[in-house]
């Protein structure tokens, strides 16, 4: 069965330095996404992503981030210059369709000392 | 702006018990989507259900079933029989139906920690 793929698993990264999450999603689909889960709180929507632009962001996803799919078939998140609040869960979804469910990746965990 | 409340943080049963799961939305669609996703203790996200708002038939899949009342905005979950592999938090999420102006941008609740003991 397709599935959404994501690396790393875990990242570790000192403040102020940049990181790029990958995705890979699954591959007829079009629509994608990234979510973010602070460690014991609710999903939150960060960004989505249809014909090669954003389509919609959250207040969280500032100029620090940006998302890039670059080859048809990579789905990236960058975070220019983490800070120690950015350490989260990092979800990466996929969808064929804006009617149908998403599917996630099993997730990044960032963290940031 | 919508809204998914799971007013449940915790929930703790004993292996075999029914357990039902809340979840009270707001929206100010007309047409909308409803879903439910498992986080076991691994973290990844399982879908479990997605229900039209156009649909309000509940809907049964082995021992999981929902219960979706458009009149109190509610699409609650209902575990029969529960086991220990059910252990795991559930989120309840909504999305727009809207097409060209919306992309499918899903809202979680708080989520709901269920604990099943043998």
């Amino acid at each position: 069965e397709p599935e959404v793929t994501q690396t790393p698993s875990h990242q570790v990264t000192q403040m102020g330095q940049e990181v790029i999450l990958r995705c890979v999603p699954i591959s007829n689909h079009l629509y994608f996404y990234w979510y973010r889960q602070i460690l014991g709180q609710k999903v939150e929507f960060l960004v989505s992503f249809y014909n090669n632009e954003i389509s919609e962001k959250s207040e969280i996803f500032d100029d620090q981030f940006s998302v890039e799919r670059p080859d048809g078939s990579n789905f990236t998140l960058k975070i220019r210059s983490t800070k120690l609040e950015d350490s989260a869960m990092y979800f990466c979804a996929s969808m064929w369709d804006w009617s149908y469910e998403q599917y996630f990746g099993p997730g990044t965990r960032l963290t940031v000392t | 702006a919508q809204k998914v409340t799971q007013a449940q943080t915790e929930i703790s049963v004993v292996e075999k018990e029914d357990v039902t799961l809340d979840c009270v939305y707001e929206t100010r669609d007309t047409t909308y989507y409803l879903f439910w996703y498992k986080q076991p203790p691994s973290g990844e996200l399982v879908f479990l259900i997605r229900r039209n708002s156009f649909d309000e038939q509940n809907e049964i899949s082995g021992r999981y079933s929902w219960n979706f009342q458009k009149s109190t905005s509610s699409f609650n979950f209902t575990i029969t029989a529960s086991q220990v592999v059910d252990s795991a938090v559930y989120f309840c999420a909504l999305s727009r139906n809207a097409g060209g102006t919306s992309y499918g941008k899903l809202t979680f609740g708080q989520g709901t920690i269920l604990t099943v003991h043998p």
